[in-house]
């Protein structure tokens, strides 16, 4: 158990609708990450937060955004749901400045129709 | 977006033998990780090398690193049915106090460990 927990664990929406995903982060811990994970694949990095601001963004278009609340707690918003985005979504969270070592909660897994 | 890679993507042994996957990545690292996944559930730290570092244990693991060929490998010793998952190795290219974490992961290697 990491003691990071994600919600919903699963989710059916169809193309062209919005999507949130939300996660609590380990306490103590101020950074949060999500990372977007295709069938049969590697985790990509979508972004991070830390003390409730963005700290860094990979590849993912500006209909991906997220927020970070003063508990540390975190959302991810998707808008314009496409099919390509059906994947398990995975938070995870860290404590910064510090290595780099992530604590995975058990992730979302959403389905786009 | 880039990603290391694995190899192999799968391997398959019997019980008490040793399991070693390889990862390669393609940028200069702070860091490298390796994690487990089970079942497409969350993924689980198993231990983290340096880039100063050339080999680590922990417990039946062992990570080497070579920086020259951006490479690694885990070796699980002994192994168990109970190992069976997928693991990725996952690079941390930044140094610095708040860059930390954000990780490019490899492909994966799927292990089965047969009783």
């Amino acid at each position: 158990e990491t003691g990071v927990t994600q919600s919903p664990t699963h989710l059916i929406k169809t193309r062209g609708q919005q999507v949130t995903l939300r996660c609590s982060s380990q306490s103590g811990h101020n950074t949060v990450s999500w990372y977007q994970q295709a069938l049969g694949q590697g985790p990509q990095f979508i972004f991070q937060y830390y003390r409730e601001e963005e700290n860094g963004r990979g590849n993912f278009p500006p209909r991906f955004s997220g927020l970070q609340f003063p508990n540390y707690s975190s959302e991810l918003n998707v808008n314009a749901l496409e099919l390509d985005d059906s994947a398990l979504y995975l938070c995870a969270s860290s404590l910064l400045p510090n290595t780099g070592e992530l604590f995975f909660g058990e992730g979302s897994r959403l389905t786009v129709l | 977006s880039q990603q290391g890679e694995e190899d192999p993507q799968a391997l398959s042994i019997q019980e008490g033998e040793n399991a070693t996957m390889n990862c390669s990545y393609k940028t200069s690292i702070n860091n490298l990780q390796w994690y487990r996944q089970n079942s497409g559930r969350g993924l689980v730290h198993l231990i983290l090398i340096r880039s100063n570092e050339r080999e680590k244990h922990s417990g039946r693991l062992r990570v080497t690193l070579d920086t020259s060929k951006k490479s690694s490998s885990l070796l699980i010793t002994a192994s168990r049915a109970a190992d069976t998952a997928s693991y990725f190795c996952a690079s941390d290219p930044n140094a610095g106090g708040t860059s930390y974490g954000k990780l490019t992961f490899g492909q994966g290697t799927i292990l089965t460990v047969h009783p």
